[in-house]
């Protein structure tokens, strides 16, 4: 079955901390993922994606994942936090064959910043 | 160019009454996607279309109809509303790529 997880569910930190957030997939074939950023109130947007290539991608705002293809990982990394970063981060895989591929999203991970 | 627009942006019914949520993409996406959010349950796909004329459930999508009226558009009809379809719904498109989202309707039904 096609399911994404993340283990954290809420992280609390303090301002300047580094910060690593879990993702872990189970689907089958290559894959495209996804982090997503959700700030209070609003939509999702994207804050960064892995199609091929490197394994390190960087994003927007200092964040940066790592492909780990054998560990089916897709971790979310910042080396020092800031309050602005307080939000919920979603991680999401769809299949990179196909445009018609349905994008699985996690169950969220909400991240507090203590000022 | 306005990505994907849902309306309405916030609405309250009560038990039983119906409503079609709208959403429309201007970016020639051949997928679009309904999705609920709940506190600590993250984002569940109700129903998902990958083309115009085609549309598959999702993880939940009892309660739910949803129509690709064409490219551009999908909605999503409540035909009977119940307490536990209050949520923020949101509906998104994608094309090979990452999902765009709309901006979600918070509906509440009491």
């Amino acid at each position: 079955a096609q399911s994404v997880s993340q283990h954290n569910h809420h992280v609390i930190l303090s301002e300047a901390a580094s910060l690593e957030l879990g993702c872990n997939y189970s689907y089958g074939g290559t894959v495209n993922l996804f982090w997503y950023v959700q700030y209070p109130g609003q939509h999702l947007q994207l804050l960064l994606k892995y199609f091929s290539g490197d394994p390190l991608v960087k994003g927007i705002k200092g964040f940066e994942a790592e492909f780990i293809k054998s560990k089916f990982s897709f971790n979310l990394r910042k080396p020092s936090v800031q309050w602005s970063d307080t939000a919920e981060y979603f991680c999401a895989v769809n299949g990179a064959l196909s445009s018609a591929s349905k994008i699985i999203f996690g169950s969220g991970t909400r991240l507090s910043i203590r000022p | 160019n306005a990505g994907v627009t849902q309306t309405p942006k916030f609405q309250v019914l009560k038990t039983g009454q119906s409503m079609t949520l709208q959403c429309a993409q201007d970016m020639n996406h051949n997928s679009m996607y309904w999705y609920r959010q709940d506190p600590g349950m993250g984002l569940r796909l109700i129903y998902y279309s990958a083309s115009e004329g085609t549309t598959d459930k999702g993880e939940v999508p009892n309660g739910y109809n949803v129509s690709r009226l064409n490219k551009r558009e999908f909605s999503l009809r409540l035909e009977s509303a119940a307490p536990s379809q209050t949520s923020v719904y949101f509906c998104a498109s994608s094309e090979w790529t990452e999902a765009f989202f709309g901006q979600g309707t918070r509906l509440t039904v009491v």
